[in-house]
């Protein structure tokens, strides 16, 4: 099983929809979750930070479920302009440090 | 002003070259990083580096050295390069130590290609 596991997609979606998908991660000693966005042929960008508590930022909603080690990314009322790749990253702090990225999910926007 | 630069943008080398590719932040930051993108897109981390000391070194082939001179500089110089070298390598930096609630700041990446 690989440490953090993404659906690469293309998940399509109509503008205007709302859109879903899940990281999960394998380590339960992982401390610290984001979610970057990617466009093509560009360098990755902090989307957000995942609390525990959950966070919102305009049309984009993040989670974390400890118990089934995922997390989560929710994006409201979608616009053409968040077709992109949006990549979770996983921390590790143990004896060593460890950034573990997933594979990317790619979102198309469709009009 | 640009945050994280490298140079340069593009390398095109035959196999069996060396060859150097520069990082610059000036964000003031502590730690630094260089990942690896293959063609299939996934994103991996190689090494960090945060005040000039080597924190994260991933299981990479020796022929990949990374040089920090200050912590705002972090150089990778890549010996004897082969095929599957070619790929998009991108440098960032973060304020703190990996994983902590830090942004990682990318720069715009070098692409490879060996020939």
């Amino acid at each position: 099983r690989k440490e953090v596991e993404q659906d690469p997609g293309p998940f399509n979606v109509p503008e205007g929809a709302t859109v879903a998908f899940n990281c999960t991660y394998s380590n339960s000693a992982s401390q610290s979750f984001f979610w970057y966005r990617q466009d093509c042929r560009k360098e990755p960008k902090l989307l957000m930070s995942v609390y525990s508590s959950g966070n919102e930022d305009g049309r984009f909603t993040a989670q974390l479920n400890r118990a089934s080690q995922y997390i989560s990314l929710l994006i409201r009322d979608s616009k053409l302009s968040d077709s992109a790749t949006y990549l979770c990253v996983v921390s590790v702090m143990d004896s060593n440090y460890q950034l573990i990225w997933g594979a990317g999910t790619k979102l198309i926007i469709k009009p | 002003d640009t945050a994280v630069s490298q140079t340069p943008k593009y390398l095109v080398t035959q196999m069996g070259n060396d060859k150097s590719i520069k990082c610059e932040q000036n964000l003031g930051h502590d730690t630094m990083y260089w990942y690896k993108q293959d063609s299939k897109k996934f994103l991996k981390i190689m090494f960090s580096y945060n005040n000039k000391e080597l924190i994260i070194n991933e299981t990479v082939p020796n022929r990949f050295s990374p040089k920090s001179p200050d912590k705002a500089h972090l150089n990778l110089h890549i010996n004897s390069l082969e095929l599957g070298d070619s790929a998009v390598y991108f440098c960032a930096s973060s304020q703190d130590l990996p994983g902590v609630r830090d942004t990682q700041y990318f720069g715009p990446g070098t692409r490879l290609t060996v020939l």
